[in-house]
């Protein structure tokens, strides 16, 4: 079955380090890619997202592309900063089974930015 | 644009209570998602709805059910509350395969 893989948290980094969360996943067909990000006490807000290989989702400073060889979907930021500091989730939404369309997500990775 | 809402935001019931959780979507997103989070885990899919059908279960028991109205909002009932069914239960509104979330209901079971 389709399945994430994310780095494993927690992570903590310096104000204006460079980040990067990995993610890998296994999966059947051709799935589409999401970064999620949780702040403390609140649900999930969609970061980025990607729906076909080679596509290069991007926002806030924030990139991943979806590289179909590696099956991989690695978040990246040059720059962070401390209201950075969440828990990421990577996910696929796989094919339509049924009418359904699930998300799978990754385990989650803690970052903590300090000033 | 209002995003999902969910009601209530927190909840505290006993072991083998029944319980209810409300969600509205998204303006014009016609397909709700319910997703349960256990504390230090990724979101785990509990059902889709669309159109008032049933899409789409995951691996929870019969205790757990779900409907949706004809204005698109969702319900989802969990019976015979379990200390383990204690977790984060978030709803989710569809539009294009993408999902978008609520703040969610932190269900505490005692």
């Amino acid at each position: 079955g389709n399945s994430v893989t994310q780095m494993e948290g927690p992570v903590t980094l310096s104000e204006e380090a460079f980040l990067t969360i990995n993610c890998t996943y296994t999966a059947t067909g051709y799935p589409s890619l999401f970064w999620y990000v949780q702040y403390p006490g609140e649900g999930l807000q969609l970061l980025l997202k990607a729906t076909k290989a080679d596509d290069k989702g991007s926002n806030k400073g924030f990139e991943a592309t979806y590289r179909k060889e590696t099956t991989s979907f690695h978040l990246e930021k040059g720059s962070v900063q401390v209201s950075d500091s969440a828990v990421y989730f990577c996910a696929l939404s796989g094919a339509i089974i049924q009418g359904a369309q699930k998300l799978v997500f990754g385990q989650g990775t803690r970052l903590t930015i300090n000033p | 644009d209002a995003g999902v809402t969910q009601s209530p935001t927190h909840l505290i019931k006993t072991r083998g209570q029944h319980v209810t959780l409300r969600c509205s979507p998204i303006s014009g997103h016609k397909s709700v998602s319910w997703y349960q989070q256990v504390l230090g885990q990724g979101p785990q899919f509990i059902f889709q709805y669309y159109e008032k059908e049933e899409r789409g279960r995951g691996n929870f028991p019969d205790r757990f059910s779900a409907r949706q109205f004809p204005n698109y909002s969702s319900e989802l009932n969990v019976n015979a509350l379990l200390l383990g069914d204690s977790a984060l239960y978030l709803c989710a509104s569809s539009y294009q395969e993408t999902q978008y979330f609520g703040p969610g209901t932190r269900l505490l079971v005692l």
